[in-house]
C-alpha cells in the first residue's frame, strides 16, 4: 500500500494553461505539503496545510492554489503556467502539530514540464 | 548563504569505506532531519534528531547544537548507498523545514 501517493507522475503542458496535480496519504497524518524541486535539485517548501486549514504559505505567486478537501488529500492548482514552473514537485504528510518535530513521509514527486 | 550548508557537495568512495556527511546551520532550530533522495527520484526520510545521535544499521547521525552541526555517517558503505542526501532544519518558532542543497554519494563496487 503506498502511503503518499502523487498523480500525474509526469505532466507536460504548453505555456499557458492550467493544470492540477493531486495528493493523497493513507497515514491518517493530519499534516500535508508542498515542496517544488527546482533543476538544481534543491527543495522549498511552497504550501502546508494541517487539517485542512491552511499554516505555511511561502512567497508563492497566486497562480499557484492548493486545495485540501479532507487532511487526507492536498492538491495543487496552477494557472496560467510558465517556464520557470518546470520543476518536481513533492507532496509530504506528517503527524499533527510541531510539524518540525515529526518525520515526514513524501510522495514519488511530479515531474512537471512546461513547454 | 544559505542558512543550511552541506559539504562536500560531491562524493566518491570505494564500497566498504566509511563516509561522513556534514550539515551547518546559522538558526535556532528546532529539529533536524536527514532525507534520502534516490537516484530515481523518490525522497525517503532516514533520521529526525534534536540531539545527541541515532542510530539506523550502518546509518548513524549526530548533531552538536552548541556547534550547529549535524553530521551523518554510513558505515561499511555499499553502492545501494549511492544518493543525494539532504539536511535539513525546522527552525525554532517557525513550522517549516529549510533544505541544504544536498550531498550526492556515489559508491563505486
Amino acid at each position: 500500500d503506498t502511503a503518499v501517493s502523487q498523480t500525474p507522475k509526469y505532466l507536460v503542458t504548453q505555456m499557458g494553461n492550467d493544470k492540477s496535480i493531486k495528493c493523497e496519504q493513507n497515514l491518517g497524518h493530519d499534516t500535508m505539503y508542498w515542496y517544488k524541486q527546482d533543476s538544481k535539485k534543491f527543495l522549498k517548501i511552497m504550501f502546508s496545510y494541517n487539517n485542512k486549514e491552511l499554516i505555511i504559505n511561502e512567497t508563492v505567486p497566486n497562480r499557484f492554489s492548493p486545495k485540501s478537501p479532507d487532511k487526507a488529500h492536498l492538491n495543487l492548482h496552477i494557472n496560467s503556467l510558465e517556464l520557470g514552473d518546470s520543476a518536481v514537485y513533492f507532496c509530504a504528510s506528517s503527524q499533527a502539530m510541531r510539524q518540525t518535530y515529526n518525520e515526514q513521509f513524501f510522495g514519488p514527486g511530479t515531474r512537471l514540464t512546461v513547454l | 548563504k544559505n542558512e543550511v550548508e552541506q559539504s562536500p557537495q560531491n562524493l566518491t568512495a570505494q564500497e566498504g569505506e566509511f563516509i561522513t556527511i556534514n550539515c551547518s546551520y546559522s538558526v535556532g532550530i528546532s529539529a533536524l532531519h536527514w532525507l534520502q533522495q534516490h537516484p530515481g527520484g523518490g525522497i525517503v526520510s532516514l533520521f529526525m534528531l534534536s540531539s545527541g545521535k541515532k542510530k539506523h544499521g550502518r546509518l548513524i547521525a549526530t548533531i552538536n547544537i552548541q556547534e550547529k552541526h549535524s553530521s551523518l555517517h554510513i558505515t561499511a558503505s555499499h553502492p545501494r548507498d549511492s544518493a543525494v542526501y539532504i539536511c535539513a532544519v525546522g527552525k525554532g518558532g517557525s513550522e517549516k523545514l529549510v533544505f541544504g542543497k544536498g550531498t550526492k554519494l556515489t559508491v563505486n563496487p
